[in-house]
């Protein structure tokens, strides 16, 4: 069961760097989030879908960019990145996106921005 | 605003029963989420409290009281695989999860 995948796991940039996080999920969830985690702090979500084709803006949306042109794939992007950036992010997915609606996490991407 | 607070760190001995507990301010509230989280991986889902009172799973238990605005999760039979952070998520009016910081358990032998 492959559940969440984020590729990739690791990554270094440098300031000013593009890239792309890309998720995927096998269960056929309709929403998909993108979270990071910073020491100290809750997660914090950045941007999430309701189903293909759309997304919306979360909590600290501000330098990133998504896409969920398939139900399965959830992309983010980073278009110049900042050391600010630096953090683990996550990628979740839930079949339902109002209560009870249990989260199923990917193992994460750290990513470090020089 | 809205805000969730949990202790950053509790140590507990093997075998031993641990409560921690989370506090929570939210606009509006559709439930309250417990998730486990062992360093470097993936938060995984625990429990879910939408009413009050106890919701016991096994060794592990939640409890919600919504005119206190309070929450917590109750570990029994402590084992070393318990070590782990623990997670507090409050859902808010529009289904929206705000997250606690996360309360780093250290079990000793």
């Amino acid at each position: 069961n492959a559940g969440v995948t984020q590729t990739p796991k690791f990554r270094v940039l440098k300031t000013g760097q593009s890239m792309t996080l890309l998720c995927a999920q096998d269960m056929n969830h309709e929403y998909m989030y993108w979270y990071r985690q910073d020491p100290g702090m809750g997660l914090r979500l950045i941007h999430y879908s309701v189903g293909e084709g759309t997304t919306a803006k979360g909590e600290v949306p501000d330098g990133y960019n998504v896409s969920r042109l398939k139900k399965q794939n959830f992309l983010l992007g980073l278009e110049s990145a900042a050391p600010s950036q630096t953090s683990v992010y996550f990628c979740a997915s839930s079949s339902t996106g109002g209560e009870a609606g249990e989260l199923f996490f990917g193992e994460g991407s750290r990513l470090t921005v020089l | 605003g809205q805000n969730i607070d949990q202790p950053t760190e509790m140590t507990a001995t093997e075998g031993a029963i641990v409560q921690i507990n989370c506090t929570y301010q939210t606009s509006g509230f559709n439930g309250l989420f417990w998730y486990q989280q062992h360093a470097g991986e993936a938060p995984t889902f625990l429990s879910y409290n939408v009413l009050d009172g106890l919701e016991e799973k096994g060794r592990f238990s939640s409890f919600l009281s919504r005119s206190k605005g309070y929450s917590y999760l109750l570990l029994k039979e402590l084992q070393m695989k318990d070590s782990a952070s623990y997670l507090c998520a409050g859902m808010d009016s529009n289904y929206q999860l705000i997250w606690g910081a996360g309360t780093k358990l250290i079990i000793k032998p």
